[in-house]
């Protein structure tokens, strides 16, 4: 019942497309759902975050939807850039849980 | 950035053999995690650590064992290496529980032969 549900595992598009990535979970006590943006190398390092109390949030060309209804929530990337190749992580917790549940991962691949 | 650093960062070694990981934080930070990192399987919770000596398990803790005397260092050992344990290894710090976001380090590559 912790785990969160991460597709597809990799994603080619076109530059100026969108990107979308979905999560699905089983918790309904979970209430933070951040994505974490990780380049090859790196650290995952955190994207965006959202919490159930909105259906989706906006931070210049990256966007959050988020049913709550459906369990689900996701991550659209507008106009994307080769810039924005990545591997993105879901995740989600619960205010008083000690840890993150990370979704598998999705490898983008934004061609030129 | 937030100020932690892993070492070593890159690692070999051979099966059998002891190994140490660690993390150094800056931040004062309670909660301490690490994770490994394999293709497939995303980030598994190895152990964390909600204050100084004071440790738990994640989801793939066996084979590991983890130690936290001061604030700002979480170790972690491999008792006995297997090639199983072949991964990047990932520390992260939080100010606190739950919806609070996490820091990661650079990673620490390990290969066990």
């Amino acid at each position: 019942q912790q785990q969160v549900k991460q597709s597809p595992q990799s994603l080619i598009v076109q530059k100026g497309g969108i990107s979308i990535i979905n999560c699905a979970y089983e918790n309904t006590a979970f209430d933070y759902f951040p994505w974490y943006q990780q380049f090859p190398g790196k650290g995952p390092a955190l994207l965006i975050a959202i919490r159930p109390d909105v259906s989706e949030k906006k931070e210049g060309r990256f966007t959050i939807s988020f049913n709550k209804s459906a369990k689900q929530f996701s991550l659209h990337i507008m106009d994307s850039q080769p810039g924005d190749s990545a591997t993105y992580f879901c995740a989600a917790s619960f205010t008083g849980f000690q840890k993150l549940v990370f979704g598998t991962g999705t490898r983008l691949l934004v061609s030129p | 950035d937030a100020g932690i650093t892993q070492s070593p960062r890159h690692k070999v070694t051979e099966t059998g053999t002891p190994v140490t990981l660690r993390c150094h934080q800056t931040e004062n930070h309670r909660y301490m995690y690490w994770y490994r990192q394999d293709p497939g399987h995303g980030l598994r919770l190895i152990h964390y650590s909600y204050g100084v000596k004071d440790t738990d398990k994640g989801e793939v803790s066996d084979g590991y064992s983890v130690s936290r005397s001061k604030t700002e260092d979480f170790l972690l050992t491999l008792e006995s290496a297997t090639s199983s344990q072949t991964s990047v290894y990932f520390c992260a710090i939080s100010e606190d529980r739950g919806s609070y976001e996490q820091y990661f380090g650079p990673g620490t590559r390990l290969t066990v032969t």
